[in-house]
């Protein structure tokens, strides 16, 4: 099983939409979780963090994390094509706390 | 701040030649990563430095995969030799010190595409 596991997608929302994205990990003490954003050819940039369950707005993005079930996800709401781009979930474990795992990424 | 800097940014060589890749990280930057990336595998961490010190080099590969940290503004990263399975882009990235919100966060370098023929 993969640390850290998306949909590879492509997923297709029409504009205006809510694209949502999900993730889940494998490692019950992860404590700390990304989401990033990657435009074809482009490096990673970071969008949003999130370390307690729950969920977390910015903009017209929101994290929302759920610890007991190990998924961690991503609301876009009002979706626009410029967020067309790889968005990539990481996880840092308890125990290596330097060591971001990233999963392969869901195209939208 | 200029952010990360590496170099090249395309390199494209043959079997068995020696590829290596460059990396300034952000200035006060305590920690640099090295990953790299293709469609099958994703972002896979290669190693990490702290203080120019390798922590965990699990992820590399194999003995042709060697990184080095000279000083804390600049890193390699040596193929030794190449071969067409390490065809991908390799990206460093590095992150400060800090603690709470800020901890952890990685900016990236644009990356090196590297082709091995």
């Amino acid at each position: 099983q993969k640390e850290v596991e998306q949909n590879s997608g492509p997923l297709s929302v029409p504009e205006g939409a809510i694209a949502s994205l999900n993730c889940t990990y494998s490692d019950r003490v992860s404590q700390s979780f990304f989401w990033y954003r990657q435009y074809s050819g482009k490096s990673p940039e970071l969008i949003m963090s999130i370390y307690s369950n729950g969920d977390k707005e910015d903009g017209r993005f929101t994290a929302q994390l759920n610890k007991a079930s190990q998924y961690v996800s991503l609301l876009i709401r009002d979706s626009q094509p410029s967020d067309s781009a790889t968005y990539l979930c990481a996880v840092i474990n308890t125990g290596t706390a330097s060591k971001l795992t990233f999963g392969t990424g869901t195209r939208l | 701040d200029a952010g990360v800097i590496q170099s090249p940014r395309h390199e494209v060589t043959e079997m068995g030649q020696e590829v290596t890749l460059r990396c300034k990280p952000i200035s006060g930057h305590d920690y640099l990563f090295w990953y790299r990336q293709t469609m099958m595998r994703g972002l896979e961490l290669l190693i990490y430095f702290n203080n120019n010190v390798p922590i965990d080099d699990s992820g590399m590969p194999e003995d042709r995969f060697s990184a080095k940290m000279p000083n804390a503004s600049f890193s390699t990263l040596k193929i030794q030799p190449s071969e067409p399975r390490d065809s991908a882009v390799y990206f460093c990235a590095s992150r400060g010190e800090g603690a709470g919100a800020g901890a952890n966060v990685l900016t990236f370098g644009a990356g090196s595409r590297l082709t091995v023929l």
